[in-house]
């Protein structure tokens, strides 16, 4: 079935530090990816997406790229901010339902100290 | 503003009163959907509604009820609810039209059964 793996955390990083957090899928079609951030006390909020194969996707800094040979959409960011401190969820979409069911990876808490 | 909202924000029961938690979504969304999180299990579909009146079960539908009676309405109905219901429910949102567009997620409602 079609399932997203993350890496597990947390994850603790100094400020201006490199990000990088994995995450790999199944399925059994052609995905679409995602990355959702949930700061703290709110609800999950779409950080970036792409559609196909070797597509970025990119926002706030963050990239990702779909790699299908990988199977792979790991989540990088150059350099990290204090505000940055989240719980990062990757996400798939299968695309064959006709919905826009997401199945989600376990989540990777991110800490950015000062 | 745009918004999903859910009501209430927290709630703690006793197993086997039946409670309600209502979402509601202000911006013409035809597909609205159940989540619940827990710690190492990220979120899981409980159930989606792809349009008034039509529901479907997600990964986890078991102990829950669902109504679309209205677009921008979407509750969850726990009948007799378990401890083992105790999580942080999100409701979703998104144009489903438009395949792979953006879920709005709501704030979360934390639910705890004794």
């Amino acid at each position: 079935g079609d399932s997203v793996t993350q890496m597990e955390g947390p994850v603790t990083l100094s400020e201006e530090a490199f990000l990088t957090i994995n995450c790999t899928y199944t399925a059994t079609g052609y995905p679409s990816l995602f990355w959702y951030v949930q700061y703290p006390g709110e609800g999950l909020q779409l950080l970036l997406k792409a559609t196909k194969a070797d597509d970025k996707g990119s926002n706030k800094g963050f990239e990702a790229t779909y790699r299908k040979e990988t199977t792979s959409f790991h989540l990088e960011k150059g350099s990290v901010q204090v505000s940055d401190s989240a719980v990062y969820f990757c996400a798939l979409n299968p695309d064959q339902t006709g919905a826009n069911n997401l199945f989600f990876g376990t989540g990777t808490r991110l800490t950015v100290i000062p | 503003e745009a918004q999903v909202t859910q009501n209430p924000r927290y709630l703690i029961t006793v197993t086997g009163k039946k409670l309600t938690v209502t979402c509601s979504q202000n911006m013409n969304h035809e597909y609205m959907s159940w989540y619940r999180q827990d710690p190492g299990l990220g979120l899981r579909q409980i159930y989606y509604s792809m349009n008034v009146e039509v529901t479907d079960k997600g990964d986890v539908p078991e102990g829950y009820k669902v109504s679309r009676k209205e677009k921008r309405n979407f509750p969850l109905i726990l009948e007799s609810p378990s401890p083992n219901q105790t999580s942080l429910y999100f409701c979703a949102s998104s144009l489903a039209q438009v395949l792979n567009n953006e879920q709005f997620f709501g704030p979360g409602t934390r639910l705890t059964v004794l």
